[in-house]
């Protein structure tokens, strides 16, 4: 079964600065997916990351994937509180069908 | 085109009564999966339906079953309700195996 891992839980950071999250994942995936959410609201699709090496950039966000290492990251330049959310990863199974794996999420605070 | 919406938004119900969601997908989409989502199993997969046939179901007990129209909408429904199926319940749509666009979510609260 697919395990999607990602660290840290929860993340205190002041604005301005730098940080990433990381998420790690057991078995052989071509698609993995970054998704924000804000408290009581639904999941905000941020990137989709479909190939080994892809690398994408929103604003301040910047995504990555290895898929020989299978692990993504997504990293936070110069954080603003605007930035604030849980951030998941999820990765597609694939096999035809849309099921995707959830990490555990990350909480993001930014501090003023 | 319109996103993905899902009726209703929020509902109570009590133990043991059963619930039905229903979830509209993105106009052209045909794949709608389903997910639960509660603070301390985080987001699961439910099941996803394609073309009214189901493709893929998580590890859920049989209380939860779905179905798909030919229109494409969809509907979940769990019976007998227990307090641990509180949970928000989010469906997304997708064309195929491409992204998939998350509705609103239901938040169903089972007192």
């Amino acid at each position: 079964e697919l395990k999607v891992e990602q660290n840290p839980l929860f993340l205190s950071m002041q604005e301005g600065k730098n940080y990433t999250i990381y998420c790690n994942y057991s078995t052989t995936s071509d698609r993995l997916y970054w998704y924000r959410q804000d408290p009581g609201k639904s999941l905000e699709s941020l990137f989709v990351l479909l190939s080994n090496g892809a690398v994408k950039q929103e604003g301040r966000l910047m995504a990555s994937l290895d898929t020989k290492a299978r692990l993504s990251t997504l990293h936070i330049t110069a954080a603003v509180h605007d930035l604030s959310a849980t951030y998941f990863c999820a990765v597609d199974i694939g096999l035809a069908t849309n099921k995707l794996i959830f990490g555990t999420g990350t909480l993001l605070a930014v501090q003023p | 085109k319109a996103g993905v919406t899902q009726t209703p938004r929020y509902l109570i119900k009590t133990r043991g009564q059963q619930v039905t969601l229903s979830c509209s997908p993105i106009s052209g989409h045909r794949s709608v999966s389903w997910y639960q989502q509660t603070p301390g199993q985080g987001l699961q997969f439910l099941f996803e339906y394609f073309s009214e046939t189901q493709r893929n179901k998580g590890n859920f007990p049989g209380r939860f079953s779905g179905r798909q129209f030919s229109n494409s909408r969809s509907e979940m429904n769990v019976s007998t309700l227990e307090l641990g199926d509180s949970a928000l319940y989010l469906c997304a749509s997708s064309e195929g195996g491409d992204e998939q666009f998350f509705g609103p979510g239901t938040r169903l609260t089972v007192l």
